[in-house]
Order: C-alpha cells, then sequence, then structure tokens
C-alpha cells in the first residue's frame, strides 16, 4: 500500500479556502485516494473519493495532478465547525491504513 | 449518518478480561472492517470480513478475533485484555463499484482497560 505524507496541522481563519496536500509517491495503478474528516471521539466521516484529475462534490473538491502522486483537498470558505482532522487514504480493495492526518484549527 | 451502528458506545473493563464489541453495516453493505485508533493517532486496521469470511487482518495478535453472521452484523471478540488496548474501535462496512470501494464508518466504541 502507498504511504502517505501530510502536514500535521494547519491553522486557517473563517471564510478562507482551505488546501491540504497528501503526498504518495508510490501509489499503486489501482489505487483509488479517498479523503476523512474526523471529530474527537467519532468514526472517521466520508468527504471525498477520485483517481485522476479533478472531483468535486458538494463540501469539497479533490485535484489530482497526472503522476497521481500527490493529491489536494480543498475545502472552500471554511467556518470554526470544519475544525477537526484530516485523513488521506490511498488504497486498492480490501485495506485501508491511515496516517497520523492533518490537523486543521480554523479561527474566528 | 452512514447507516453504521455499533454498541456499545462505551465500556470499562479490566486487564486479563474478554469483551465483545457489536456493529451493525449499512443495508446493502456485506463487508466489514474493524479499527482501533489509540488517542492521538489515526485508525489502525484490524480485520476485515467479507460474506462471514475474513478477508485480509493486520497487525493484531489473535486474541482479537471476529464474527460476521448472515444479516452482516459484525462482532469484535478481544480476550486477555491489555492496558494498551484502551482506545476508539471503530466499524466500517464497505460500498462497493465496479472500480472501487468506499468505507464508512459507524461511531466508535470507547474501551478503557484498568
Amino acid at each position: 500500500l502507498a504511504k502517505t505524507t501530510q502536514p500535521i496541522s494547519m491553522d486557517s481563519y473563517e471564510g478562507q479556502e482551505v488546501n491540504i496536500t497528501c503526498s504518495h509517491n508510490n501509489i499503486a495503478t489501482n489505487d483509488y485516494i479517498t479523503w476523512y474528516q474526523q471529530f474527537p471521539s467519532q468514526g472517521p466521516r466520508f468527504i471525498i473519493q477520485g483517481y485522476k484529475t479533478k472531483v468535486t462534490n458538494e463540501v469539497a473538491s479533490l485535484f489530482i495532478p497526472a503522476d497521481r502522486k500527490s493529491s489536494t483537498l480543498s475545502l472552500p470558505r471554511v467556518s470554526l465547525s470544519d475544525t477537526a482532522v484530516y485523513y488521506c487514504l490511498v488504497a486498492g480493495f480490501h485495506d485501508m491504513r491511515f496516517g497520523a492526518g492533518t490537523r486543521l484549527t480554523v479561527k474566528p | 449518518e452512514t447507516g453504521v451502528t455499533q454498541s456499545p458506545t462505551h465500556l470499562i473493563k479490566t486487564r486479563g478480561q474478554q469483551v465483545t464489541l457489536r456493529c451493525s453495516s449499512q443495508s446493502g453493505h456485506n463487508t466489514v472492517s474493524w479499527y482501533q485508533q489509540a488517542l492521538g493517532q489515526g485508525p489502525q486496521f484490524i480485520f476485515q470480513y467479507y460474506r462471514e469470511e475474513e478477508n485480509g487482518r493486520g497487525n493484531f495478535p489473535p486474541r482479537f478475533s471476529g464474527l460476521q453472521f448472515p444479516n452482516y452484523s459484525s462482532e469484535l471478540n478481544v480476550n486477555a485484555l491489555e492496558l494498551d488496548d484502551s482506545a476508539l474501535y471503530l466499524c466500517a462496512s464497505t460500498s462497493w463499484t465496479r472500480d472501487t470501494d468506499t468505507q464508512y464508518f459507524g461511531p466508535g466504541t470507547r474501551l478503557t482497560v484498568l
């Protein structure tokens, strides 16, 4: 499974766009990229998933360059309630391995 | 909400005891995975069940065992509890598509071993 590297923490202010980048240099052909959000003492919540190029849903966008060795989660106009840990996962079938995640703190 | 439920919410046990945690998958999901999440760390994969058979296992000792039932609900059993087993235990059920899968997590069970 591809190892992922994310910044340990990030700070932002309400209303700003936040971009969290994940590196995954040895991603395999069959691997997809999935991002989760987790609040304290809760299960991870699915945000977005993609394979290549750009994916957008109602809460976020995911940008994946052609070489797929990195991916960027973009959160538009964050609010205080977006303060959480964000995990990038690169995996194929049957298994997911979480890294340490990125702790995002949104300030007023 | 994901539709994945877990019970109990919290549990306190003592060293050496045994514990059973339960998970109900989202409707239509035939695959369930279990994770252990220690405080301040990412979830660690324990094992996965597909149609009542173990379908992958992480680096956990045999005292961690599981079951999946015909209705796709699942149990995680831990024997001979150790202090380091204190953690949030997460269950996730899988939605399959032709090309990939997406796991949806339950709220977790907080286990404290004294």
